[in-house]
């Protein structure tokens, strides 16, 4: 099985600007997860996504969106981008939503550089 | 507040040597805990569960509910555990089920 794939892998944006990463997850996954991660909050989460419906939220601002498609596959964006949101993007994608023992598989993550 | 806590940010062992990640954590109902590994120029992927009660590449670790804590531990470690790791809780908080992630512990085994 192919694992969880992001798009694209680096990314560097201006500040005000907005931005859209992606994430294909394991084939059969219904539940995508999102993440950013930075060194000096580690790793944070923003939202899940089961079945096209965002089930879960982190404690991030409205800028922060994302959605899910029918064939699984998510998108996140980002809105009037700042510095402070530069970060490594990761996704990660389970075959239940969270709230239980399952694994989550993670992608490598998409390098958001903001300028 | 769902919390994780691994209060060393570096740890460095010798081979052979017994090492134990600590991770404590903070949350008011019964928790799923994890430990998810990240190699070198590797993902971050999911190394054992407290459910489980597994023993994946020589670690186990076991949920203290009276202390709130889940280390883990390996009775001798190997060049190959060099790698970062984070704890981690599964749990409502606000409504909101998530991951909650520590910020992680960096092992080093020397050789």
């Amino acid at each position: 099985k192919a694992g969880v794939t992001q798009t694209p892998r680096y990314l560097i944006k201006t500040r005000g600007q907005q931005v859209t990463l992606s994430c294909s997850p394991i084939s059969g996954h219904r539940s995508v997860s999102w993440y950013q991660q930075t060194p000096g909050q580690g790793l944070q989460f923003l939202f899940e996504y089961f079945s096209e419906t965002q089930r879960n939220k982190g404690n991030f601002p409205g800028r922060f969106s994302g959605r899910q498609f029918s064939n699984s596959r998510s998108e996140m964006n980002v809105s009037t981008l700042e510095l402070g949101d530069s970060a490594l993007y990761l996704c990660a994608s389970s075959s239940q939503p969270t709230g239980g023992s399952y694994e989550q598989y993670f992608g490598p993550g998409t390098r958001l550089t903001v300028t | 507040a769902q919390r994780v806590t691994q209060p060393e940010k570096l740890l460095s062992v010798f081979k052979g040597a017994p090492v134990e990640l600590k991770c404590n954590y903070s949350y008011s109902g019964s928790p799923e805990l994890f430990w998810y590994v990240q190699y070198s120029r590797q993902r971050l992927q999911l190394l054992l569960r407290h459910i489980s009660r597994e023993s994946i590449k020589g670690f186990t670790a076991d949920l203290n509910k009276g202390e709130t804590s889940f280390h883990l531990k390996k009775p001798f470690a190997q060049e190959e555990d060099s790698a970062m790791y984070y704890c981690a809780l599964s749990g409502v908080e606000g409504g909101s089920e998530k991951l909650v992630f520590g910020k992680g512990t960096k092992l080093t085994v020397n050789p």
